[in-house]
C-alpha cells in the first residue's frame, strides 16, 4: 500500500512556541491531505481537509489561526500549531488521499505533541 | 449528521477465542465502510475496506460484514492471538470522501 510518513514523530514544546509537523505522501501523489486529532482513547477528530495549491477547509470549532495548514505540493502538507499552550498536547494524525473523490485514504504515523 | 459507535469499548478474552467487534452508524447514506488497527502510540494501519454495494470482505483470519440498511458492520477475527492485542477502529465514509471515526473499541488478547 502507499507509504505517508509525518515528521516529527514526537515533539516537546513550551507553551507559547510554534511548531510544524510534516506530512508526506511517499510514493503517490496526494490531491487531498486531511488532518486529525486524536485525544487519549477517543475517536480520531478531523480539524481539516487541505487540498493542493488552495487554502483548508476546517471542521467546525477549528481555529484556522491556531492550526495553520499548508499544502504546497502534491506530496507535502504541514501543520503548524501556533502559540502552543498545553491543552494542544494532542496526538496528530495526517493522512493523504490517492487521487480525486473517494479514492483509498492512507494514514501516517501520528506526531505526539507535548505543550509544556 | 453521522454518528459512529463501537460496542464494546474494551475486551479481555484468552488466545484462542474468536473476537467480535461491533459497529453501528446512524446514517445509511455511507460510501464504504473500514476496519482500522491502531497500536498505542502508533498511526492507523487498514484491515479490511467494505463498499457500501458489499455485504462482506475477508482476509486470512478476519471477516468483516456490513449491513447498511441496519446500519450495523462486525468484525470478526478467529482464533485470537496476543498479537491481536490493540485497538480497532471502525470508520464510514460519506459521498463527499470524508471519513466519520468510531471511538475505537480496545482489545486485549491474555496468553
Amino acid at each position: 500500500g502507499a507509504v505517508v510518513s509525518q515528521h516529527p514523530s514526537r515533539v516537546i514544546c513550551k507553551s507559547g512556541t510554534s511548531v510544524k509537523i510534516e506530512c508526506r505522501s511517499l510514493d503517490f501523489q496526494a490531491t487531498t491531505m486531511f488532518w486529525y486529532r486524536q485525544f487519549p482513547k477517543k475517536s480520531l477528530m478531523l480539524m481539516a481537509t487541505s487540498n493542493e495549491g488552495s487554502k483548508a477547509t476546517y471542521e467546525q470549532g477549528v481555529e484556522k489561526d491556531k492550526f495553520l495548514i499548508n499544502h504546497a505540493s502534491l506530496t507535502l502538507s504541514t501543520l503548524t500549531v501556533t502559540s502552543a499552550h498545553p491543552e494542544d498536547s494532542s496526538f496528530y494524525i495526517c493522512s493523504a488521499r490517492d487521487g480525486a473523490g473517494v479514492g483509498e485514504q492512507y494514514f501516517g504515523p501520528g506526531t505526539r505533541l507535548t505543550v509544556t | 449528521k453521522q454518528e459512529v459507535t463501537q460496542i464494546p469499548a474494551a475486551l479481555s478474552v484468552p488466545e484462542g477465542e474468536n473476537l467480535v467487534l461491533n459497529c453501528s452508524f446512524t446514517d445509511s447514506a455511507i460510501y464504504n465502510l473500514q476496519w482500522f488497527r491502531q497500536d498505542p502510540g502508533k498511526g492507523l494501519t487498514s484491515l479490511l475496506l467494505i463498499q457500501s454495494s458489499q455485504r462482506e470482505q475477508t482476509s486470512g483470519r478476519l471477516n468483516a460484514s456490513l449491513d447498511k440498511s441496519s446500519g450495523r458492520s462486525t468484525l470478526y477475527i478467529a482464533a485470537s492471538q496476543p498479537g491481536d492485542s490493540a485497538t480497532y477502529l471502525c470508520a464510514v465514509r460519506d459521498s463527499w470522501g470524508k471519513l466519520q471515526f468510531g471511538a475505537g473499541t480496545q482489545v486485549v488478547v491474555t496468553p
